[in-house]
């Protein structure tokens, strides 16, 4: 069971701006940074946004992260049909057993 | 090129055990941290566990869902890390995934996955 929660499902057409909302607690987003992983349909997960907010080398800028306190949120501006995936919150968490957390995860679907 | 290929997946009965394994190519094995994500049919990821790099101890972490049953080794030498699963249970049902750990001085993520393999506990 996920302590990371995020929306089921979010969508927008293309060229929209769509944003997906991740929640946790003081002993994970609260104290360690966040991480976003998107997975397109049929694939492994990729790395999206590491350390909060930072691109790793061929992601586009379209995509941009943020935290505040013990949530954060994932950007996606001028929405593409390629974009089209399950997208994941994740951070280490602190508590008894020092787990790394995913969040529930949210569907985008491009209209 | 980066890559990561996993092996070993398979129909396995519950409480029995299977090896998986995890082939490295395109950077410096022994440099880095491996971990292992899993994915149950449908549903989203769960962490497994992780094994650190020889520079830190070559320590490892699990989830409190496979702790004393699951075991993460790996062999710098052939660029190989293994995931052993023992008294498997049906809800171990899932596609596996192996990643390497990238880490900045204050993160840790995942950085590059494998393609997964499936394992399936049934009778």
């Amino acid at each position: 069971q996920s302590v990371l929660t995020q929306p089921p499902s979010a969508s927008g057409t293309p060229g929209q701006r769509v944003t997906i909302s991740c929640s946790g607690s003081s002993s994970n987003i609260g104290s360690n940074t966040v991480n976003w992983y998107q997975q397109l349909p049929g694939t492994a997960p990729k790395l999206l946004i590491y350390s909060n907010n930072q691109r790793p080398s061929g992601v586009p800028d379209r995509f941009s992260g943020s935290k505040s306190g013990a949530s954060a949120s994932l950007a996606i501006s001028g929405l593409q049909s390629e974009d089209e995936a399950d997208y994941y919150c994740a951070a280490w968490d602190d508590s008894l057993n020092g787990d790394y957390v995913f969040g529930t995860g949210t569907k985008v679907t491009v209209l | 090129e980066v890559q990561l290929v996993e092996s070993g997946g398979g129909l396995v009965q519950p409480g029995r055990s299977l090896r998986l394994s995890c082939t490295a190519s395109g950077f410096t094995f022994g440099d880095y941290a491996m971990s292992w994500v899993r994915q149950a049919p449908g549903k989203g990821l769960e962490w497994v566990g992780f094994i650190r790099s020889k520079a830190y101890g070559g320590t490892t972490e699990y989830a409190a869902s496979v702790k004393g049953r699951f075991t993460i080794s790996r062999d710098d030498s052939k660029s190989i890390a293994y995931l052993q699963m023992n008294s498997l249970k049906t809800e171990d049902t899932a596609v596996y995934y192996c990643t390497r750990v990238g880490s900045t001085w204050a993160s840790y993520y995942f950085d590059c996955w494998g393609q997964g393999t499936l394992v399936t506990v049934s009778s």
